[in-house]
């Protein structure tokens, strides 16, 4: 089975300034990792993806993601923040051959002006 | 190309009342997937479906809670006699057919707000 950890439930931050949210996963198979935002009272969109391959991800909105084997995680990172992107992210991981996502708890992303 | 679509956006219902809450795929997409978000917590997996199947509802409440993909129309969650812990938001997803299981992007809808009085 996987489980996926977000050790940070929110995160305040200074517009223009850089931002990580980290996530940490588990599973005894390979898996595929996901970055969701979810903006107030709207569904999730998907900002990247590891399925294999190079481990630095590129996103939408300028968000990159590496994906860390040895130490299990997908942290998430933005070199600069906008106001905009005050949101809730979610990691999420999927095996191969399973269908279901399996969900952080959520990083609260804030961003100051 | 439209997204998923749900609806009711918002609900409520008093206790003991019934829920339909309804998904439609983004079009060419025949698989759905159902989750649900309690307050301050993230999303959890309760079932997945194609066309006129059930594949997994592990996730699913053995008692109260069904799940259908009909060959027509839309997919229905339903909770029968509702209470007060079922209030939530309930996010449908869907994918494309013939992926390589696991690594498909699922799509979300905007959510239904189930709130029961």
């Amino acid at each position: 089975a996987q489980s996926v950890t977000q050790l940070d439930s929110q995160v305040p931050v200074f517009e223009e300034a850089p931002v990580e949210l980290r996530c940490n996963y588990s599973s005894s198979v390979s898996v595929y990792l996901f970055w969701y935002v979810q903006y107030p009272n709207q569904g999730l969109q998907l900002l990247l993806k590891y399925l294999s391959g190079s481990t630095l991800v590129k996103g939408i909105n300028g968000f990159e993601a590496e994906f860390n084997k040895s130490q299990t995680s997908f942290h998430l990172r933005k070199p600069s923040v906008h106001i905009s992107d005050t949101a809730e992210y979610f990691c999420a991981v999927t095996a191969s051959g399973t269908y279901k996502y399996i969900f952080g708890t959520g990083t609260r992303l804030k961003v100051l002006a | 190309n439209a997204g998923v679509m749900q609806n009711p956006r918002h609900l409520v219902r008093r206790r003991g009342q019934e829920a339909r809450l309804r998904c439609s795929p983004m079009k060419g997409h025949s698989h759905v997937y159902w989750y649900r978000q309690l307050p301050e917590e993230g999303l959890k997996f309760m079932v997945y479906l194609q066309k006129e199947n059930i594949i997994d509802e592990s996730g699913m409440p053995k008692e109260r809670f069904s799940a259908e993909f009909p060959k027509e129309g839309p997919s229905i969650l339903r909770i029968q006699q509702v209470v007060r812990g079922d209030s939530a938001a309930y996010f449908c997803a869907s994918s494309p057919p013939g992926g390589l299981a696991g690594a498909d992007t699922q799509y979300f809808g905007p959510g239904t707000r189930l709130t029961v009085l």
